[in-house]
């Protein structure tokens, strides 16, 4: 079964400054992968995903992920984070002939001024 | 068009009640799946429906149930409850076309006391 490990239980950073939250899964023959953001008492809302193609992906807030197949790795960064980053993440994989999605145990982020 | 919406929002009940959570697809979606998030942990699948049929199931046990409707809409029953049945519980819809993609509510806050 897929499993997610999610390195960094908190992550605090300075306003502006660069930021990258890690995400390991286990192996499978093919995955597709992805990063949701949960606001305090919100849902989960998508930031990027990785279903094949470019190794680098590009998510809304100006988060990206790059795909590494070799380490199993699909870790989260931005270059400049706001307060308003401060959130929850949550690295999720779904083996492609499954229509579960397997999650990490989460990342929070905190920007402080 | 309306995204994923769930009710109630939050709801307080007593260990041995049953309890019905209800989700209202996004619009074109046909694929529902239910999770629950403990606090402090990431969401855990539960069940998944498509077509109206359970199309997949967690490590859930069989008190927790459910079912979906011909406008897509969803419902999760879940019986003789227990303390450790207090979590989020979080609906997420995909589009026929894109079932890679999950869209999720903001989810019931379920409190068993």
């Amino acid at each position: 079964a897929q499993s997610v490990t999610q390195l960094d239980s908190q992550v605090p950073v300075f306003e502006e400054a660069p930021v990258e939250l890690r995400c390991n899964y286990s192996s499978s023959v093919s995955v597709y992968l992805f990063w949701y953001v949960q606001y305090p008492n919100q849902g989960l809302q998508l930031l990027l995903k990785y279903l094949s193609g470019s190794t680098l992906v590009k998510g809304i807030n100006g988060f990206e992920a790059e795909f590494n197949k070799s380490q199993t790795s699909f870790h989260l960064r931005k270059p400049s984070v706001h307060i308003s980053d401060t959130a929850e993440y949550f690295c999720a994989v779904r083996d492609t002939g499954f229509q579960k999605l397997v999650f990490g145990t989460g990342t929070r982020l905190l920007v402080s001024p | 068009e309306t995204g994923v919406t769930q009710s109630p929002t939050h709801l307080i009940k007593t260990r041995g009640q049953q309890v019905t959570l209800r989700c209202s697809s996004q619009s074109g979606h046909n694929t529902v799946s239910w999770y629950q998030q403990a606090l402090g942990q990431g969401p855990q699948f539960i069940f998944q429906y498509y077509r109206e049929e359970e199309n997949g199931r967690g490590n859930f046990p069989p008190r927790f149930s459910g079912l979906q409707f011909p406008n897509y809409s969803s419902e999760l029953n879940v019986n003789a409850l227990e303390l450790d049945d207090s979590a989020l519980y979080l609906c997420a819809s995909s589009p026929r076309e894109s079932p890679t993609e999950a869209f999720f509510g903001q989810g019931t806050r379920l409190t068993v006391v």
